[in-house]
């Protein structure tokens, strides 16, 4: 299993600033993944974030957009760069320690952009 | 790519009823996993059953089991004897076999009345 501990919990954020979301794992973990929850909305995959290597962003994603960081085996974080209205949602950091383990995820962050 | 269909976004049971959620998904691999989570509206998501597709046993836990029909691709969850407390977003997912990558439905959002 994995506990993971992600913050901020919620924030408002002016609009053209960013965000950087933390996610921290009690274990060492080979890849973390980083959601995107709009309202009402199932999770979407933003990226994998490999420790030593550039994350692997989904399509309609870009770095640019959000880049990660994935400096250690059990630290990430998530920033969401200029920000606009369209950006508010639940991210969410989740990991997956060993083949056929279920998804743990962190309490998510509820982005408000204003 | 596999998908992951819930055709119910809303769902009423009454307390202590039998509800049924409906998952299907489309897949060309033999081997994977299925889960079911829940979503409170605390943000957290926390898993609720899961099901190796390699077993024909359907799985149970406590108050929650599954119909897994294989070759009909379908993964419905039962939730006996509802309680106040099941009321929440409940998310059908896919992992594949060999990669950490899941696959999340849209989500079904189950109503308990007292």
């Amino acid at each position: 299993s994995a506990v993971i501990s992600q913050k901020p919990s919620r924030d408002i954020c002016q609009r053209g600033t960013s965000l950087t979301i933390q996610c921290q794992v009690d274990s060492q973990v080979t890849m973390m993944f980083w959601y995107r929850q709009q309202p009402g909305q199932s999770l979407t995959l933003i990226a994998t974030a490999n420790q030593g290597s550039e994350a692997t962003y989904e399509s309609g994603f870009v770095i640019d957009k959000f880049p990660i960081s994935r400096p250690n085996l059990t630290f990430s974080t998530l920033t969401v760069s200029n920000m606009s209205p369209e950006d508010s949602s639940i991210y969410l950091c989740s990991v997956a320690p060993a083949t056929g383990d279920e998804a743990f995820f962190g309490q998510g962050t509820r982005l408000t952009v204003v | 790519a596999q998908t992951v269909t819930q055709s119910q976004p809303e769902m009423s049971v009454q307390e202590a009823e039998t509800v049924t959620l409906s998952c299907t998904y489309d897949t060309s691999e033999s081997d994977y996993y299925l889960f079911w989570y829940k979503q409170p509206p605390s943000r957290q998501m926390i898993l609720v059953i899961r099901q190796e597709a390699y077993k024909q046993q359907n799985a149970t836990e406590n108050r929650f089991s599954v119909n897994f029909q294989k070759a009909a691709k379908s993964f419905s969850l039962k939730i006996s004897d509802s309680q106040l407390g099941d009321a929440a977003m409940y998310f059908c997912a896919y992992r594949t076999y060999n990669f950490n990558k899941f696959y999340f439905g849209s989500g079904t959002k189950l109503n308990v009345k007292p």
